[in-house]
């Protein structure tokens, strides 16, 4: 069975930081992964996404994800966190069937503090 | 372009009344999705539809259904509803196609039933 898992509920970082945003996921096949990003109150917003190819992918926002086949890894990062990203993450999978739909975790909160 | 739109925002029904949900896309993709999210679950897939005319059950389908009369539409009823479909309802869309295109988000619906 498909599944993503984010591990931890909430992060902490200073502004100015790098962050780590974790996301380990399992499927059978090629995975096709997506980050996510929900503001209060609004609908998820698209980042970023692996398809194939170079296993650092770039999205908006200055976001970007390390894929890792062998860890079964795609943890998204930041070089320098901002107090206006924080938000909920969302990282998902596409599921194995010809539909498009997306397996999506839990959810990890991100602070960013001044 | 509006992108994904939803209607109502809010809405309070008391158990046992029906309501229908609606969502419209302006970006001619083929594919929509109801998600519900609720607090530490993440989102998770109601109906979901790869074209006009066609619906599918999603991971928690029960208690919901879909209409997709047109390509820009999808509608999700409840029949009669209940304290546990309290939650924030959320469309969305992707081109369809190929198995990898990221889904666009609507703004969601804040259900409440008493």
């Amino acid at each position: 069975a498909q599944s993503v898992a984010q591990p931890e509920d909430q992060v902490n970082v200073a502004e100015g930081n790098p962050l780590t945003v974790k996301c380990t996921y399992s499927v059978s096949g090629n995975p096709y992964l997506f980050w996510y990003v929900q503001y209060p109150n609004r609908g998820l917003q698209f980042l970023l996404k692996y398809i194939t190819g170079d296993n650092l992918v770039k999205g908006s926002y200055g976001f970007e994800a390390e894929f890792n086949k062998s860890q079964t890894s795609f943890h998204l990062k930041k070089p320098s966190a901002l107090v206006s990203d924080s938000a909920l993450y969302f990282c998902a999978v596409r599921d194995s069937s010809n539909t498009g739909k997306l397996i999506f975790g839990q959810g990890t909160t991100l602070q960013v503090k001044p | 372009n509006a992108g994904v739109t939803q209607t109502p925002k809010f809405r309070v029904l008391k158990t046992g009344q029906s309501m229908t949900l609606l969502c419209a896309q302006d970006m001619n993709h083929e594919y929509m999705y109801w998600y519900r999210q609720d607090p530490g679950m993440g989102l998770r897939l109601i109906h979901y539809s790869v074209g006009e005319g066609t619906t599918a059950k999603g991971e928690v389908p029960d208690g919901y259904n879909v209409s997709r009369l047109k390509k820009q539409n999808f509608l999700l009823g409840l029949e009669s509803a209940a304290p546990s479909q309290t939650s924030v309802y959320f469309c969305a869309s992707s081109r369809g196609g190929t198995h990898y295109n990221e889904q666009f988000f609507g703004p969601g619906t804040r259900l409440t039933v008493l």
